[in-house]
């Protein structure tokens, strides 16, 4: 059974930096693109960023480009995120997502990112 | 980027009814790659259609999508309990992938 086993989260002042990670198992890791989406308290999904299998090619939402850095170790099976810059509207539940272009059935549990002073 | 919107925001329907679900897209979804997906709080999504119409493993046959194009719908044809959460569709098709904003089915 796939595993996605995000962790990370955490509360950080507005400018402040944080770094997610995403611990997968169960599947050929490396032959996967992966996705980050994130859901802010009480609001609807919005996709952040993808990553093909290789790392060779990402993609960001333009309401995150040049803060955040998507990026993935394949031999130790772990997606990354890491935020700066943050802001109060990046207050969300971040989940990875196990595919790229595509309809995702294997979701992690989500780790909440909260940024307030 | 396109843009999809779920109507009706809230749809409020007693056990046993049945529920009609929209999704409308601001330009043609390729190759109807279009997503459902259930959401109960403090969960992450559940997929229940990709394709528009392809039921994902252990959806069971009441849940049911179609439309083509930009019109989308989700149905389910006798509402169970633990049927009421959040739907939302997704496209994609084209990058960046994208959600529509939910719609919220409520115990009438």
């Amino acid at each position: 059974e796939v595993q996605l086993l995000e962790s990370g989260g955490g509360l950080v002042q507005p400018g402040g930096s944080l770094r997610l990670s995403c611990a997968a198992s169960a599947f050929t890791f490396n032959t996967y693109a992966m996705t980050w989406v994130r859901q802010a308290p009480g609001k609807g999904l919005e996709w952040v960023s993808v990553i093909s299998g290789d790392g060779g090619s990402t993609s960001y939402a333009d309401s995150v480009k040049g803060r955040f850095t998507i990026s993935r170790d394949n031999p130790k099976n772990t997606l990354y995120l890491q935020m700066n810059s943050l802001r109060a509207e990046d207050t969300a539940v971040y989940y990875c997502a196990k595919g790229g272009l595509a309809s995702f059935v294997d979701w992690g549990r989500g780790t909440l990112v909260t940024v307030s002073s | 980027e396109i843009v999809l919107t779920q109507s009706p925001g809230t749809l409020s329907l007693s056990p046993g009814a049945r529920a009609t679900l929209s999704c409308r897209a601001s330009q043609s979804v390729t190759n109807d790659y279009l997503a459902w997906y259930q959401q109960k709080p403090g969960q992450a999504p559940r997929l229940l259609i990709y394709g528009t119409s392809s039921r994902a493993t252990g959806i069971p046959d009441s849940f049911s999508g179609s439309g083509s194009g930009t019109d989308f719908t989700l149905t389910i044809s006798r509402l169970e309990p633990e049927d009421f959460a959040v739907y939302y569709c997704q496209q994609y098709g084209s990058s960046p992938i994208t959600f529509g904003q939910g719609t919220r089915l409520e115990i009438k």
